[in-house]
């Protein structure tokens, strides 16, 4: 199986303190996303980091890739209870085409 | 612009049955791809069609197919249906012609099987 591992597979942390979790893959990669998923719904985009980069910033959000390593870390700083939801990473497995590997995912609880 | 719409949403049938899902993608994607996700395996790639064609599958049994239309609609089929097959089953565009862009799920199909 190509499907990555994320770590923790459940995180629970205060309104206001950061989330960090962990991704490790399998294969080569063109690039690595994180994909955020509210209870049984569909998956929204957060951040695309490519091969050749190592660190992304969006918003709240900071990517980090390390390709020797086959990980990436997803931070998000200052939680909200609306970061209450599962965390994603999906790799393009070295493919061309629109096949991506999810990993098993990371469940995010934030207390308010 | 109208996401992407999924029907139906909700679908129970029994084993030995078939099942078809559609999936309308977000206007001028052309990428329409197929994902499973169960507890227990997570999210699984089934297949991806661009222009009509289906560009690449996982690995799945032959009784999942799918098919794009020339307006890049897209369904998916199962058939001979089995309890393991109860999952949600959600669908994805995207703009791009290779996995260079992200991308757009909707809200799933969520299918139990009895």
């Amino acid at each position: 199986s190509q499907q990555g591992e994320e770590d923790p597979q459940a995180l629970s942390i205060q309104e206001g303190e950061n989330a960090t979790m962990n991704c490790s893959y399998k294969t080569s990669i063109n690039n690595l996303q994180w994909y955020r998923q509210n209870s049984g719904r569909g998956l929204v985009h957060l951040i695309l980091i490519r091969s050749n980069e190592r660190e992304k910033h969006s918003g709240r959000l900071r990517v980090t890739l390390d390709t020797s390593k086959k990980s990436s870390s997803l931070l998000i700083t200052a939680s909200r209870a609306a970061d209450t939801a599962s965390y994603f990473c999906a790799t393009d497995g070295g493919y061309t085409g629109n096949q991506f590997y999810f990993g098993t995912g990371t469940s995010l609880t934030v207390i308010p | 612009k109208a996401g992407v719409t999924q029907t139906p949403r909700y679908l129970i049938k029994t084993r030995g049955q078939q099942v078809t899902l559609s999936c309308s993608p977000i206007s001028g994607h052309r990428s329409v791809s197929w994902y499973q996700q169960t507890p227990g395996q997570g999210l699984q790639f089934l297949f991806e069609y661009f222009s009509e064609t289906q560009r690449n599958k996982g690995n799945f049994p032959g009784r999942f197919s799918g098919r794009q239309f020339s307006n890049s609609r897209s369904e998916m089929n199962v058939s001979t249906l089995e309890l393991g097959d109860s999952a949600l089953y959600l669908c994805a565009s995207s703009p791009a012609v290779a996995g260079t862009g992200e991308l757009f799920f909707g809200e799933g199909s969520r299918l139990t099987v009895l």
